[in-house]
Formats: C-alpha cells, structure tokens, sequence
C-alpha cells in the first residue's frame, strides 16, 4: 500500500512570508507525527496526534508554529511569518497506534527560507 | 530534552567489516527503536527491542539492550557499501525520542 507522502518537497520562501507543509499519513494510522531536522543534526519532535485526542503540542518552538489534522487523516503544518532559523527539513510520520510504536515516515520537505 | 544519545558520531569502514554503534539513553523505557536515514530525507524503521528482551536479530543486523546501563548497541555485520546512511536510535518512553545520529560510511 501507499507510504506516507508530503508536500511539497522543496520549498522556498522569503522570510517573513508564512508556508504549508502537507502530510498524507498511511491509511487507518490513527498515530501522526511532525518532527524538524537541522543539517546534520537529528529529529526534533513538534507534534503529535493521536486519534481524536487533543495533540501534544510540547515541541513546537514558537507560536509561529501550529498544524492541524483534518478527518483524522491528512494534516497541515504551518510555519507564520517564517524566519532564516526555521530552514530545516520538515519530517512526518505515522503508526498504527500509539506513541511508542514503528513509526512510518514520509520523504520530508526541505524548507529554505532566503 | 533529548533521550538518546549514540556513539560514535562518525563511522568510516571498509565494506566486510562489521559496525558498532551505541546508544545511551537516562529515564526508563518501554522499547528501544533503531533507524536508518539516507540522505537527509525519511527514516526506515530497522529494528525494534522491547525492556524485557536483550538481544535481537534481523539479517545482518544485530541488536543488544542493557536496561541496567540504559544503553543498546546495533551492529551490522559483513557491511556494504549501501550500508551507508546514518542511524538513529529512539527510545518510547511514551513518544518517541530520538537522537543525534551515527553517521556510517561503508568504503568498497
């Protein structure tokens, strides 16, 4: 079946300017994830959402930072009036379950931001 | 906070050699989870190992948890040179944590 899949790859913004990062999660996966991850550094969590539960928001960096899960399925990353520090790639992932599970990720976006 | 941490940050061997890398992590967990990352972009999940299992294995890889020292190691045995990539060990003490990354490179 289908991976996980995000959009859009590559993406370059202006600072100041805000982004959407798309992520579409293994079908069923009630489990979702957000992590961010410097050049060369590793994964830093941002979100999770569990099901209908509200989600952990404990590592978002900045109240620049929000995302959302719509149906239980897709979800949006959104990055407010983006800064040269935020230039990352942008990770999702999905389990079946809960937190501690296999996670299944998806091939990043890699954000510039000039 | 970060949980784990591995060691080294950097292996370079020859491809038939085989490849230790450790991670060490500070609170309890329920599993321990290695994965792999080849440039830059997505994780392949490799290896799951629960705390009440000690050792397991898949392929040519190899995994060891010692709760009692709060460390695990991955080996991967006979390397190649598609072996390449970096590895990430997580640990789930509820979420997944993860760490910093051993960067191998497997020379033919």
């Amino acid at each position: 079946g289908a991976g996980v899949s995000q959009s859009p790859s590559n993406k370059v913004t202006e600072k100041g300017k805000d982004v959407e990062l798309r992520c579409d999660p293994i079908s069923g996966h009630t489990a979702l994830y957000w992590y961010r991850q410097s050049l060369g550094q590793g994964l830093e969590f941002l979100i999770y959402f569990q099901g209908n539960s509200a989600p952990d928001k404990s590592g978002l960096p900045s109240d620049r930072f929000s995302a959302e899960r719509t149906g239980g399925s897709v979800s949006t990353l959104t990055i407010q009036r983006t800064q040269q520090e935020d230039s990352a790639v942008y990770l999702c992932a999905s389990s079946s379950f809960s937190g501690g599970d296999e996670q299944y990720f998806g091939p990043g976006t890699r954000l510039t931001v000039t | 906070s970060q949980q784990g941490e591995e060691d080294p940050q950097a292996l370079s061997i020859q491809e038939g050699e085989n490849a230790t890398m450790n991670c060490s992590y500070k609170t309890s967990i329920n599993n321990l989870q290695w994965y792999r990352q080849n440039s830059g972009r997505g994780l392949v999940h490799l290896i799951l190992i629960r705390s009440n299992e000690r050792e397991k294995h898949s392929g040519r890889l190899r995994v060891t948890l010692d709760t009692s020292k709060k460390s695990s190691s991955l080996l991967i045995t006979a390397s190649r040179a598609a072996d390449t990539a970096s590895y990430f060990c997580a640990t789930d003490g509820g979420n997944l944590i993860f760490g910093k990354g051993t960067k191998l490179s497997v020379k033919p």
